[in-house]
């Protein structure tokens, strides 16, 4: 079985400084891990998603993520906010070999100030 | 390239009315996937489907159902529509094969607004 958990179903930033969105998955076996985000209404767009290799994953928009084996995290980072960043970011883990399925968070919501 | 295309993006049905949502995936996609989005259960995975076949089915009653054509447009009908079934129905598509590795990224469509009285 695989889970996702976000926490912090809200988080605000001033721009400019660090954003951190955390994720832990929970997943018998190695995962594939996703960053998504939504837009008001809009669908979900992806951010970033991990694989293999290298654990630091850099997607659109300055947002990264590293995932931590030892820790089950896939964390998202952006160095510094910008008011376009304000939305909802879903985590969303897959480690069902031969199905498109994903199994997400329940997301959090970014507010920036200005 | 154009992305995911679902109609109509607003509906609204009273109870014991039946919907049909439907979905056309990126040109070469073969996968569609189906997700409900609602503020009290996120979003929780319906069906996926390839090569007109069902490969994965979530947890929702039968009035729940789907299906997907020879070109992989894909319909999903609510049958019976309660309120509890007010909700954003999001299509996704991704480029799979005949074995999916479950790394395919899956680009999402707008989404399809039910809302039911």
């Amino acid at each position: 079985a695989q889970s996702v958990t976000q926490l912090g179903s809200h988080v605000s930033v001033s721009e400019g400084a660090l954003v951190l969105l955390r994720c832990n998955y929970s997943s018998s076996v190695p995962p594939y891990l996703f960053w998504y985000v939504q837009y008001p209404n809009q669908g979900l767009q992806l951010l970033l998603k991990y694989t293999t290799g290298a654990t630091l994953v850099k997607g659109i928009n300055g947002f990264e993520a590293e995932f931590k084996k030892s820790e089950t995290s896939f964390h998202l980072t952006k160095p510094s906010a910008h008011m376009s960043d304000a939305a909802e970011y879903f985590c969303a883990v897959n480690s069902n070999f031969g199905n498109e399925k994903l199994t997400f968070g329940t997301g959090t919501r970014l507010t920036i100030i200005p | 390239k154009a992305g995911v295309t679902q109609t109509p993006r607003y509906l609204i049905k009273t109870r014991g009315q039946q919907v049909t949502l439907s979905c056309s995936p990126i040109s070469g996609h073969r996968s569609v996937s189906w997700y409900q989005q609602t503020p009290g259960q996120g979003l929780q995975f319906l069906f996926e489907y390839f090569s007109e076949t069902q490969r994965n089915k979530g947890n929702f009653p039968g009035r729940f159902s789907g299906r997907q054509f020879s070109n992989s447009r894909s319909e999903m009908n609510v049958s019976t529509l309660e309120l509890g079934d007010s909700a954003l129905y999001l299509c996704a598509s991704s480029f799979r094969g005949q074995l999916s590795s479950g790394a395919n990224v899956l680009t999402f469509g707008a989404g399809s607004r039910l809302t039911v009285l």
